[in-house]
């Protein structure tokens, strides 16, 4: 059981360029997020899931477009990176409301846009 | 503006002490969530509070939640040094027409370093 798991871990782009962080999870559940964390500001979220197929904005969401075509698989993307965008990256899953579980995170993904 | 604050940001206590973390919110929630990052690694949870009053206990870490006075403490006892980490506390904030949202607001956490 392997848990929440990111690709790539480490990832260097120029301004400009696109990338795709892949989240997978094999707990079944029915939730999935993308969170940014930046040194003094805690998590923040991007966007989420509540469903294969469906997805919705959070906090922070401009500049990043997501897709759940599988219920285990969460993709985020970057079409065009920004230096602002330099963050480590994090995937959680949790189960479907009533929420009594918590939300489990992936190892993350470290980002530079030079 | 939803806000989660903790406070302190940072304590450097001595092996043995006890202290306590706060974690203040903005909106209205009976759901608060703990959690644990060493550095450069993933968030751990550590505790789940879903009710008024929800107290919590593992270790050497206990968790409370005070729904009303929108305050949650994590007190340490007798730190060790294994509990140096960057701790979060996080809110999940009623939508209007009542609910959990499932979409966290954390804190901006409490780097705790625990000295010989």
């Amino acid at each position: 059981n392997a848990g929440v798991t990111q690709t790539p871990k480490f990832r260097v782009l120029k301004t400009g360029q696109s990338m795709t962080l892949l989240c997978a999870q094999d707990m079944n559940h029915e939730y999935m997020y993308w969170y940014r964390q930046d040194p003094g500001m805690g998590l923040r979220l991007i966007h989420y899931s509540v469903g294969e197929g469906t997805t919705a904005k959070g906090e922070v969401p401009d500049g990043y477009n997501v897709s759940r075509l599988k219920k285990q698989n969460f993709l985020l993307g970057l079409e065009s990176a920004a230096p602002s965008q330099t963050s480590v990256y994090f995937c959680a899953s949790s189960p479907a409301l009533p929420i009594t579980d918590t939300q489990y995170f992936g190892p993350g993904t470290r980002l530079t846009v030079l | 503006e939803l806000k989660v604050e903790q406070n302190p940001l940072f304590l450097s206590m001595q092996e043995g002490k006890n202290y306590t973390i706060y974690c203040n919110y903005s909106t209205t929630s009976d759901r608060l969530y703990w959690y644990r990052q060493d550095p450069g690694k993933s968030l751990e949870s550590l505790f789940v509070l879903l009710s008024n009053g929800a107290v919590k206990q593992e270790g050497r870490l206990m968790a409370s939640l005070d729904t009303k006075a929108r305050l949650s403490t994590l007190h340490i006892t007798a730190a060790v040094h294994d509990l140096s980490a960057t701790y979060f506390c996080a809110v999940d904030p009623f939508m209007n027409y009542g609910g959990a949202t499932n979409k966290l607001i954390f804190g901006t956490g409490t780097l705790l370093a625990v000295q010989p």
